[in-house]
């Protein structure tokens, strides 16, 4: 297992279309997570899932984002009419099933940038 | 969501041990101090996390004062390839998210 992975690592929009990135996490991690992350800032939470189940979205998830994970294995994360404030870094992690604390695993992100 | 608060930026020789500081006062009895590090152009990467006792791993030591207000990532021996941003991340154990601050950006001189 190569770890996290996310497709494509840059996407170059215009403000309007809509974009859908695909994060690939570790195999067998049921617990996987959604991250967005500007210059100069830690990455902020966007949303989890438990497999397929969708548990938390954070208040910066407006309408225009939605994310899926069917099946419990991949994910998308789709952005509908792109804004210019979009732009960013978002990053997806995956962490096995376990009832303490573990680390989680990120993959190298996908950049997005909105012109 | 608890809050930490790390110095902005700290700098270190290479080969010289490093000690990252990161204040957390309103800590509550049952969260985790977690180490996160983000290597430019990479996503971030788990270092060491700790309850109350000190704990050490292959990348580094953790420190936690007895009160556990506080507490301190140490790099044994810096490399160039330690320069990151480190992030000091409070988890609770009935949450999966990770809530970053702003992190300390080390860099390290040869």
């Amino acid at each position: 297992d190569t770890g996290v992975s996310q497709d494509p690592r840059h996407k170059i929009t215009k403000r309007g279309q809509n974009v859908t990135f695909r994060c690939d996490p570790i195999s067998e991690h049921n617990r996987l997570y959604w991250y967005r992350q500007t210059l100069g800032q830690g990455p902020e939470f966007l949303t989890y899932f438990q497999n397929e189940a969708q548990l938390e979205k954070s208040r910066l998830l407006s309408d225009r984002f939605s994310a899926e994970r069917p099946k419990g294995s991949f994910s998308t994360l789709e952005i509908q009419r792109t804004e210019q404030g979009d732009s960013a870094m978002y990053l997806c992690a995956s962490s096995p099933r376990d009832r303490t604390n573990t680390e989680a695993f990120f993959g190298q992100g996908t950049r997005l940038t909105v012109v | 969501d608890a809050k930490t608060t790390q110095p902005n930026s700290m700098e270190s020789n290479e080969e010289e041990p490093v000690h990252l500081p990161c204040n957390h006062s309103t800590i509550s009895g049952t969260d985790y101090i977690h180490w996160y590090r983000q290597l430019p152009s990479q996503g971030p990467e788990y270092v060491i996390h700790g309850l109350t006792s000190n704990v050490n791993n292959r990348m580094a030591s953790l420190a936690i004062a007895e009160d556990r207000k506080s507490s301190t990532l140490i790099l044994h021996r810096a490399t160039l390839r330690d320069a990151a941003v480190y992030y000091c991340i409070l988890r609770r154990p009935n949450t999966d998210k990770l809530i970053f601050g702003t992190g300390t950006r080390l860099q390290v001189f040869p």
